[in-house]
This record gives C-alpha cells, structure tokens and sequence, in this order.
C-alpha cells in the first residue's frame, strides 16, 4: 500500500485564505520534508522536520513521529503559492526520500 | 544559487536508444548525489544514490533501464535505455549524517519518447 499517503490530492484557494495539508505514515519515518514543484517543474526544499515544528514567512509545518504524520499550514494565499507541493518521508540515514503523490494547490484571486 | 547543472534539460528518444545525462555538483557540502525519476503521473520515486567515485548501480524499472555512475566527486551520470514511457530525471543533493540533510534538486531532464 502506500507508505506516504497526501491529502488532500488537490485544493483551490482565494488569495488570503489560509489551508492545511496532510501527510500520513505507513512507515517509520524519522525525518520529513516539504517541496514545492512549481509549473516549470522546478523542486524547492520548503522545510526540513526532525519531530516538532517549523515556521518560514506565511508557512509552518509540524512532523509527529509517534502518530506518524505531517502538516503543512500556508497561511495568507498568495497566487505565487501555486504549484505542487510534495511531502517526503526518510526512514533513517540515507538520502533515498519516499515521496507522496502530491497536492496540487491553485491560488485565485 | 543553483547547487546542481544538469544537462540536457529535455530530450526526445527514439524508442530502443539510450541517452546519457549528466549532472554536476557546485557545492561540496552536499557530496551525497542520487537520481530521481517523476512519471508522467508526477509520482517521484528514489532510483540511486552514490556517494564516492566509481560507484556504479543499475536498476530496472517499468519503462526503463538504468544504469548510474559517480564519476568524480563533482559529476554523477545516468544511462537510461529501453524507455518505454516518458519521464523528467532529477539529480539532488544532500549531507547525510550532519545536522542539515535537506534534500536540493537540480532542474531536471525531461525524456520524451519518439
């Protein structure tokens, strides 16, 4: 089954609002992190989680290791907040990520 | 600033031939390269990872064969022959074992097939 399992697949948003997505767990993850693919297909790193919390601009995420799961909170949509946004989980030790399917997230104005 | 240049950045290929892609590393902090591919569904599946010079790995995967090699500390390279399908090939980065093991991606090559 799937080991990184991403809700909601895709979301649409007005500027100004604010959303969450959801990573689940099937595996033991010890480290996650966040990315977003832009429509070019370029990866950014968004955050990098040992368990706990993290927050950057309008951006927070939080990774719980014992109930296995991540979110990441945007805050204030901007229309530059579009694209794909992928959550990736390590098992322990080594650069191979196993990434979810993605959520793809439209802004609107 | 770009960590990784990867090269070409798309490429289409006659069914039955193999292309070579390349990818160089800018930064010696993040000596750990490996390969990604992301199908035509945007699902990104770790293919290799390979830390020293003249490490060689080859894998079979649904709609393409592949073989990779660290040739220097700086370039990593991958064959992939017998695609079947298309798929953008990334080459990342990282530091394993420190504090910071964020994941960087290079741009990207795009395989289209003919």
């Amino acid at each position: 089954g799937d080991k990184v399992k991403q809700s909601p697949s895709a979301l649409s948003l007005q500027e100004g609002t604010n959303s969450a997505l959801r990573c689940n767990f099937s595996i033991a993850a010890t480290t996650v992190q966040w990315f977003l693919q832009n429509p070019r297909g370029s990866l950014m790193n968004l955050f990098y989680l040992v368990p706990g919390t993290k927050e950057n601009g309008r951006l927070k995420s939080a990774f719980d290791s014992k109930e296995s799961y991540s979110t990441l909170h945007i805050r204030d949509a901007q229309l530059e907040d579009s694209g794909t946004y992928f959550c990736a989980a390590e098992p322990g030790g080594s650069a191979k990520l196993i990434f979810g399917e993605g959520t793809k997230l439209t802004v609107s104005s | 600033v770009t960590l990784l240049e990867q090269n070409p950045r798309w490429r289409l290929v006659p069914r039955g031939q193999a292309v070579n892609l390349r990818c160089i590393l800018k930064n010696s902090q993040y000596p750990w390269m490996s390969w990604y591919q992301q199908d035509l569904q945007k699902q990104l599946q770790w293919l290799f990872t390979l830390r020293s010079p003249g490490d060689k790995e080859v894998k079979s995967l649904p709609g393409a064969d592949y073989l990779a090699t660290r040739v220097t500390d700086t370039e990593l390279r991958l064959q992939v022959a017998n695609m079947s399908q298309g798929r953008t090939l990334y080459c990342t980065c990282s530091a394993v074992g420190g504090r910071d093991e964020r994941l960087f991606f290079g741009h990207g090559t795009k395989l289209s097939v003919l």
